[in-house]
């Protein structure tokens, strides 16, 4: 079975100031790998997924990732954060091409961005 | 387009009442999923549906039950609350399977708490 592992439950950071928040999984088999983001309130969003082909991902809000197979990472990262970008971002993973495989989430990540 | 709709929003109930949580989508999407979400622990998948008539078990599915009579509707039913099962739940729903695209439309959520 696969698994996903978030590093940080919160990361506190000021507005326009680079982040990164950091996803490792765990599989046997190849995956697709998935960041979505929950803002207060509100249900989850995808933000960006990696399926295959370029490594480098872009997503919405100018969020990009990285899917690292020899690390296996998927780092998700903002060259510039914004107020509005304070939300709960969630890593999830899937088994590669599984007719029935569901989506495995990690524990989430709080990013708190401060004036 | 509505997307995915919950009902309620928000419900108290006692230790060993029953309910139901309801979650329709207009998408007509095949794939349907109940998640929960408690604080720290990210989404665990409790049940989820691949078409009308067909169910199956996510990784917590104990005190939960579903039905798929419709491609609309995936309603949730607990049976004897318990204070474990306050937490805040998700439907989602999902055009192709999560092994194929991961992308999952999300409900605003339905917040139980169980006294």
């Amino acid at each position: 079975a696969q698994s996903v592992t978030q590093l940080d439950s919160q990361v506190p950071v000021f507005e326009e100031a680079p982040v990164e928040l950091r996803c490792n999984y765990s599989s046997s088999v190849s995956v697709y790998l998935f960041w979505y983001v929950q803002y207060p309130n509100q249900g989850l969003q995808l933000l960006l997924k990696y399926l295959s082909g370029s490594t480098l991902v872009k997503g919405i809000n100018g969020f990009e990732a990285e899917f690292n197979k020899s690390q296996t990472s998927f780092h998700l990262r903002k060259p510039s954060v914004h107020i509005s970008d304070t939300a709960e971002y969630f890593c999830a993973v899937t088994v590669r091409d599984s007719g029935y495989s569901t989506l495995t989430f990690g524990k989430g990540t709080m990013l708190l961005v401060s004036p | 387009n509505a997307g995915v709709t919950q009902t309620p929003k928000f419900r108290i109930l006692k230790i060993g009442q029953s309910m139901t949580l309801q979650c329709t989508q207009d998408m007509n999407h095949n794939y349907m999923y109940w998640y929960r979400q408690d604080p720290g622990m990210g989404l665990k998948l409790i049940y989820y549906s691949v078409g009308a008539g067909i169910t199956d078990k996510g990784e917590v599915p104990n005190g939960y039950n579903v039905s798929r009579s419709t491609t609309e509707d995936f309603p949730l039913r607990l049976e004897l609350a318990a204070p474990s099962q306050t937490s805040v739940y998700f439907c989602a729903s999902s055009y192709l399977a999560g092994g194929n695209t991961g992308e999952l439309f999300f409900g605003e959520g339905s917040r139980l708490t169980v006294l």
